[in-house]
């Protein structure tokens, strides 16, 4: 399966944009980047997806490096709600989600 | 429409004893899936079912079984509890097996194996 790499934490203050880095080195050219996150006490929820092109939801946005190495998730402006771990996943076509260790976003007020 | 529910939401069992984890969808989704997360990790997948009548191995499947019973339902039974099977259970559902497809998750199961 493709690997990702996260950092372990990260911290925004309220109202300001957060990016979320995302290394997949090993991603092949049909492997589609997702992001999901879990609340606290909670299942985890998707949040975005994309192949090549950068993506915006109500959500989030996506940016994806153009070598396809590196992806960047985007918070506009993060709510306390946002606190969250996030977690970038490559799939690798016909397999399954292998979810790592995910990035600890704390949000200050 | 109440997404994914697993049932029951918190379980206390003494080694050896023997359970039975229930989830059901109600979005006619045809694969559903049974992960743990341990403290501090990420989900690891123990199995899944990519469509009614058919299970398959993830990657921690020791020690479970489960039953895709219908297409609403899969379950994951503990047959002897163990201390290393104390976890969070997530089950989750997809429309198909495609990955691409969003993947719909419950609120957790919360063991605890004495």
């Amino acid at each position: 399966d493709a690997k990702t790499t996260q950092p372990n934490s990260m911290e925004s203050n309220e109202e300001e944009p957060v990016h979320l880095p995302c290394n997949h080195s090993t991603i092949s050219g049909t492997d589609y980047i997702h992001w999901y996150r879990q609340l606290p006490s909670q299942g985890p929820e998707y949040v975005i997806h994309g192949l090549t092109s950068n993506v915006n939801n109500r959500m989030a946005s996506l940016a994806i490096a153009e070598d396809r190495k590196s992806s960047t998730l985007i918070l506009h402006r993060a709510t306390l709600r946002d606190a969250a771990v996030y977690y970038c996943i490559s799939d690798n076509y016909g397999q399954n989600f292998v979810f790592g260790p995910g990035t600890r976003l704390s949000v200050l007020p | 429409n109440a997404g994914v529910t697993q049932t029951p939401k918190f379980q206390v069992l003494k080694t050896g004893q023997s359970m039975t984890l229930q989830c059901a969808q109600d979005m006619n989704h045809n694969s559903m899936y049974w992960y743990r997360q341990d403290p501090g990790m990420g989900l690891r997948l123990i199995y899944y079912s990519a469509s009614e009548g058919t299970t398959d191995k993830g990657e921690v499947p020791n020690g479970y079984n489960v039953s895709r019973l219908n297409k609403r339902e899969f379950s994951l039974r503990l047959e002897s509890a163990a201390p290393s099977q104390t976890s969070v259970y997530f089950c989750a559902s997809r429309e198909d097996s495609e990955v691409r497809e969003t993947q719909y998750f419950g609120p957790g199961t919360r063991l605890l194996v004495l």
